[in-house]
């Protein structure tokens, strides 16, 4: 199975800020990579597929990068719509493997 | 619009069985791989299985559901179903029905609400 590994789990932040999560792949998935952000309560929803590629009416302040195993999310000003929990995904291969998320909390 | 809309979860004793539906609209239904994803309380997300569409039938499980779990889909009916038998207290989660980005791939572009599944006696 294909480890993925988030850092950091939780990360304090302000209205305006630069924030970077970060993923990890056990091994190299090219590309294959999802960005998802959950809210308590409600569903995962896709914020970037293809490690970089923007979903439509996602806000353009998103952005990720990385290819192979090393692998980014952006934000890059913060705003009171994005404190959340942000997941990475693989789809490469089964079985789909989750990060273990990050959590963006009010600084 | 898209939609899917998960019904059948409940409250199960151990050792019990469960079916889960999943009513999908506003897209052609059978072209599109579909796929269930769990979430523990207070933890993150888990895949459980999945289905190819396009007329591939192919069907993958996480080991931990591997032998208990059963993925289907009617493509007359819209509808994707997980048969869960040998519940155990670890399978206590919110069940989300989610649809794949295309037949293959299980990048997930839309989520159900989600079904809650409480395994206790």
């Amino acid at each position: 199975d294909i480890q993925m590994t988030q850092s950091p789990s939780t990360l304090s932040a302000s209205v305006g800020d630069r924030v970077t999560i970060t993923c990890r792949a056990g091994q190299t998935i090219s590309t294959w990579l999802a960005w998802y952000q959950q809210k308590p309560g409600k569903a995962p929803n896709l914020l970037i597929q293809k490690a970089s590629s923007l979903e439509s009416g996602v806000p353009s302040r998103f952005s990720g990068s990385g290819s192979g195993t090393e692998f980014t999310l952006s934000i890059s000003s913060l705003q009171p719509d994005d404190f959340a929990t942000y997941y990475c995904q693989q789809y490469y291969t089964y079985p789909v493997t989750f990060g273990g998320g990050t959590e963006v909390e009010i600084k | 619009e898209v939609q899917l809309l998960e019904s059948g979860g409940g409250l199960v004793q151990p050792g019990g069985s469960l079916r889960l539906s999943c009513a999908a609209s506003g897209f052609t239904f059978s072209t599109y791989a579909m796929s269930w994803v769990r979430q523990a309380p207070g933890k993150g997300l888990e895949w459980v299985s999945s289905l190819r569409g396009g007329g591939d039938s192919s069907t993958f499980y996480a080991d931990s559901v591997k032998g208990r779990f059963t993925i289907s889909r009617d493509n007359s009916k819209n509808t994707l179903y997980l048969q869960m038998n040998s519940l155990g207290a670890e399978d206590t989660a919110v069940y989300y029905c989610a649809k794949g980005i295309d037949y293959i791939y299980q990048c997930i572009d839309v989520w159900g609400k989600g079904t809650t599944v409480t395994v206790s006696s």
